[in-house]
């Protein structure tokens, strides 16, 4: 079956880097783009940007240019997302979803990252 | 860019009744409409797609119908295992991942 897992949870200071992990099997990886979605304690979903693992190509939300990094290694079938300067209202779950297509449905999802920034 | 409310904030309901759930996009999205279910702790998990389509393995007491720009998600008669956050999202226009704040379903 389809499946995203992700790696843990992450505690960091105000300032620095954090890279999440969105390790998927059972269908071919170049075949679906990876989007990555965030939500903070309490809130809803925000789409943060996409990858195209067979390009590479990537697309990212006005919100999170020049601070967010997408990229994959398809030898291990895995999706990165780096985020850096990370501020304290970027403490939320990072969710990486399968997506067939630059705009469809999410389906399946992983099973979310945890990233807490405090100093 | 195309703004998706969910009616009501937060439903309460008892098991066994039926749930009605909205939402509105502020332009029309054609049928290009989905809902995710989210339980606390979850990742959230695609019910319907295309607003009436059921995704794999999702229940017959989810029902979706609606078209352009008012939407509805119906649970027919509500298992304990249904209360959660429901979320619209919409694919017709850019960006992708816009999705509506959520409607939280709970226990009466």
């Amino acid at each position: 079956q389809v499946q995203l897992v992700q790696s843990g949870a992450e505690v960091k200071k105000p300032g620095a880097s954090v890279k999440v992990s969105c390790k998927t099997s059972g269908y071919t990886f170049t075949d679906y783009y990876i989007h990555w979605v965030r939500q903070a304690p309490g809130q809803g979903l925000e789409w943060m940007g996409w990858i195209n693992p067979k390009s590479g190509g990537t697309y990212y939300a006005q919100k999170f240019q020049g601070r967010v990094t997408m990229t994959r290694d398809t030898s291990i079938t895995t999706a990165y997302m780096e985020l850096t300067s990370l501020r304290s209202d970027d403490t939320a779950v990072y969710y990486c979803a399968r997506v067939e297509g630059v705009n469809n449905w999410f389906d399946p999802w992983g099973q979310g990252t945890l990233v807490t920034v405090s100093s | 860019e195309i703004v998706l409310t969910q009616s009501p904030a937060t439903l309460s309901l008892s098991p066994g009744e039926r749930a009605t759930l909205s939402c509105r996009a502020s332009q029309s999205v054609r049928i290009y409409l989905a809902w995710y279910q989210q339980k606390p702790g979850q990742a959230p998990r695609l019910l319907i797609y295309d607003a009436s389509n059921r995704a794999t393995g999702i229940p017959a007491r989810f029902s979706g119908s609606g078209s352009g720009t008012d939407f509805t998600l119906t649970i027919s008669s509500l298992e304990p295992e249904d209360f959660a956050v429901y979320y619209c999202q919409q694919r017709s226009n850019w960006p992708p991942g816009t999705f509506g704040q959520g409607t939280k379903l709970e226990i009466k």
